[in-house]
């Protein structure tokens, strides 16, 4: 089983709202990230958690708060978005922190109003 | 800092061969993949090459890597309106974390 599962598939949500997305992978992987990818553009790496430590913030906006309960389920709480963090929201995992197979998740397609 | 550089788009009839061109500036890459992303989807990994190597081949794709040019390169044989995508390079090297290309988008027409 080489899947990654992300909830929700699309959300809309307000300026004042608080939000989660939630992702979840079974392949014992020990290393999981969160991506941010606008239209027509490469995937922007945003945290890396390893063993269930951050690992990696890529200088993301603290309205941006990952979480990791434990080794299967990485979640991005949202607070306070701005229109442009519209985009959408990659969840990847792999063995080791950047091992060399990253498995993707299919992605939730943030809108911010 | 790490630049990995793809052409736009690319057209192609069904039943012909796509390459899909990419160059990387980090010469200490250690590996190098290609990945898939079909609309509003996520990202497939299709296959991926060690920088030793210099081909590897996996059923209808093979990979060209020319490490002296810091040269890739994802050919399909028999493309097909499946493979209608984005096609994205990546590597990893200095910097660890996946750098990914400015992906190609692949239009396979009847």
């Amino acid at each position: 089983d080489t899947e990654v599962t992300q909830t929700p598939k699309h959300l809309v949500m307000g300026m004042t709202n608080k939000k989660s997305l939630k992702c979840e992978q079974h392949m014992g992987h020990r290393a999981m990230y969160w991506y941010k990818q606008k239209a027509k553009k490469p995937p922007e790496l945003m945290f890396v958690y390893s063993y269930e430590k951050l690992s990696i913030n890529e200088s993301v906006p603290s309205r941006f708060s990952p979480e990791c309960p434990n080794s299967s389920l990485l979640n991005l709480h949202l607070h306070a978005l701005q229109p442009e963090d519209s985009a959408l929201y990659l969840c990847a995992s792999s063995q080791g922190e950047f091992s060399y197979e990253q498995y993707f998740g299919p992605g939730t397609r943030l809108t911010v109003t | 800092g790490e630049d990995v550089e793809q052409s736009l788009f690319l057209s192609v009839r069904e039943g012909d061969s796509s390459v899909i061109n990419c160059t990387y500036t980090d010469s200490s890459s250690t590996y190098l993949y290609w990945y898939k992303q079909e609309p509003g989807a996520g990202l497939q990994l299709l296959t991926y090459i060690f920088s030793n190597m210099d081909m590897k081949q996996d059923q209808r794709l093979t990979v060209l890597l020319n490490k002296k040019d810091k040269h890739l390169s994802l050919r399909i044989a028999d493309t097909q309106t499946g493979d209608s995508a984005i096609y994205f390079c990546a590597e990893t090297g200095t910097a660890s974390k996946l750098t990914f290309g400015t992906g190609t988008r692949l239009q396979v027409t009847l």
